[in-house]
């Protein structure tokens, strides 16, 4: 198993740019999310799903769209780039219940110009 | 609300020495979870333990150990001899139980923990 991964891992964006990150998961998780990560803040929850075809807005989800299409899938748009939106972005999948742990990909690093 | 507080952000040791990383948590429910999270220098992020708020109680493997205390909403987590692979940022994260919550993680702010040979 690939477990998750992300696609592209870098990415520079010049303003107003824009551009989807991918995430794609081989374990057949229900839930998704997406994250950032900015120095000295921790991780922050941008959206997630809690299954195919839906989507909920998390703690900073001004300027990202989502869509979850597929179960494996969960992508992160940004429409018009700023660079607020400079950082590393996460993405994650568990199964139920609700106390099992997060498994992230690897991480996208993203410099928007 | 939910919050989650590591207020040590740097700390520095001697190889060999034992360490305590601190996190605090709050919040309103009665079911939760509490997780730690360990970042490497490479990046990734590492699984490292979950607890839920019904068990209290201690818990070790190898040089870690974990201190859950309901009483002081605290989830600390002790390294015991620690090693120059230690080296990390380390994060707590809760999340609530209620299913509506989706299961999301609130994360502390990181531990950056740098073992000196």
């Amino acid at each position: 198993n690939a477990g998750v991964t992300q696609t592209p891992k870098f990415r520079v964006l010049k303003t107003g740019q824009s551009m989807t990150l991918l995430c794609a998961q081989d374990m057949n998780h229900e839930y998704m999310y997406w994250y950032r990560q900015d120095p000295g803040m921790g991780l922050r929850l941008i959206h997630y799903s809690v299954g195919e075809g839906t989507t909920a807005k998390g703690e900073v989800p001004d300027g990202y769209n989502v869509s979850r299409l597929k179960k494996q899938n969960f992508l992160l748009g940004l429409e018009s780039a700023a660079p607020s939106q400079t950082s590393v972005y996460f993405c994650a999948s568990r199964p139920p219940p609700m106390d099992n742990e997060q498994f992230f990909g690897p991480g996208t690093r993203l410099t928007v110009l | 609300a939910q919050k989650v507080t590591q207020a040590q952000t740097e700390i520095s040791v001697v190889e060999k020495e034992d360490v305590t990383l601190d996190c605090v948590y709050e919040t309103r429910d009665t079911t939760y979870y509490l997780f730690w999270y360990k970042q490497p220098p490479s990046g990734e992020l590492v699984f490292l333990i979950r607890r839920n708020s019904f068990d209290e109680q201690n818990e070790i493997s190898g040089r870690y150990s974990w201190n859950f205390q309901k009483s002081t909403s605290s989830f600390n987590f002790t390294i015991t001899a620690s090693q120059v692979v230690d080296s990390a940022v380390y994060f707590c994260a809760l999340s609530e139980g209620r299913v509506n919550q989706g299961g999301k993680l609130i994360f502390g702010q990181g531990t950056e923990l740098s073992v000196k040979p």
